[in-house]
């Protein structure tokens, strides 16, 4: 029973390089989101997904794109990383009406821009 | 601006006594409410949640209170125990999006 895996789980970049990263989820949800976090911020939204083929823009999503082209898999990707760029990566899903329920997360990514 | 706060950064109780740790939001649009805990290097898991049409949700050790007025939650663990000790994010939910506060550091001594 997998529920939401991210890879990679490091990674370091170079100003200015491109990378991609996978989010899975097993558990059928409709939800899927990309959050950040950063010391002193708590988790920031980047980008989120209601349903496969739709994506939103949530707090912060400036220098990231993200797809949603099968309904278990959300993808965020970084077109030129920036050292602000350098934080954890963390994805969650969950069931469409389920928000008391709450978000299911993966275990996250870290990023290091240099 | 932030919409979620939680200005305690970090609390230390005692084996068996009562943790009380808050969270303060400015929007009072949001529906829901939940508390968030995680442990170093694994992603957040939900631990409890309340509807803003509540006052009060209790489940186990772990009850949420929500003062409306005082746009103010505050999540009770009694008893504490060593195996409490994570970081607690509160998160505030609002048309499907998801604003969490900079989370309190809980450590309970044995």
């Amino acid at each position: 029973n997998a529920g939401v895996t991210q890879t990679p789980k490091f990674r370091v970049l170079k100003t200015g390089q491109s990378m991609t990263l996978l989010c899975a989820q097993d558990m059928n949800h409709e939800y899927m989101y990309w959050y950040r976090q950063d010391p002193g911020m708590g988790l920031r939204l980047i980008h989120y997904s209601v349903g496969e083929g739709t994506t939103a823009k949530g707090e912060v999503p400036d220098g990231y794109n993200v797809s949603r082209l099968k309904k278990q898999n959300f993808l965020l990707g970084l077109e030129s990383a920036a050292p602000s760029q350098t934080s954890v990566y963390f994805c969650a899903s969950r069931e469409q009406g389920a928000s008391l329920g709450g978000q299911y997360f993966g275990a996250g990514t870290r990023l290091s821009v240099l | 601006d932030q919409q979620v706060k939680q200005n305690s950064p970090s609390l230390s109780v005692q084996e068996g006594r009562i943790s009380i740790l808050n969270c303060d939001y400015t929007n009072s649009m949001f529906d829901y409410f939940l508390w968030y805990k995680k442990y170093p290097a694994e992603g957040p898991t939900f631990l409890i949640s309340i509807s803003s049409i509540k006052d009060k949700n209790e489940d186990g050790r772990f009850t949420v209170f929500l003062n409306k007025s005082a746009k103010h939650l505050s999540l009770h663990i009694v008893p504490s125990q060593p195996g409490d000790s994570a970081v607690y994010f509160c998160a505030a939910s609002g048309f499907r999006q998801f604003y969490f506060g900079t989370g309190t550091s809980l450590t309970v001594i044995p």
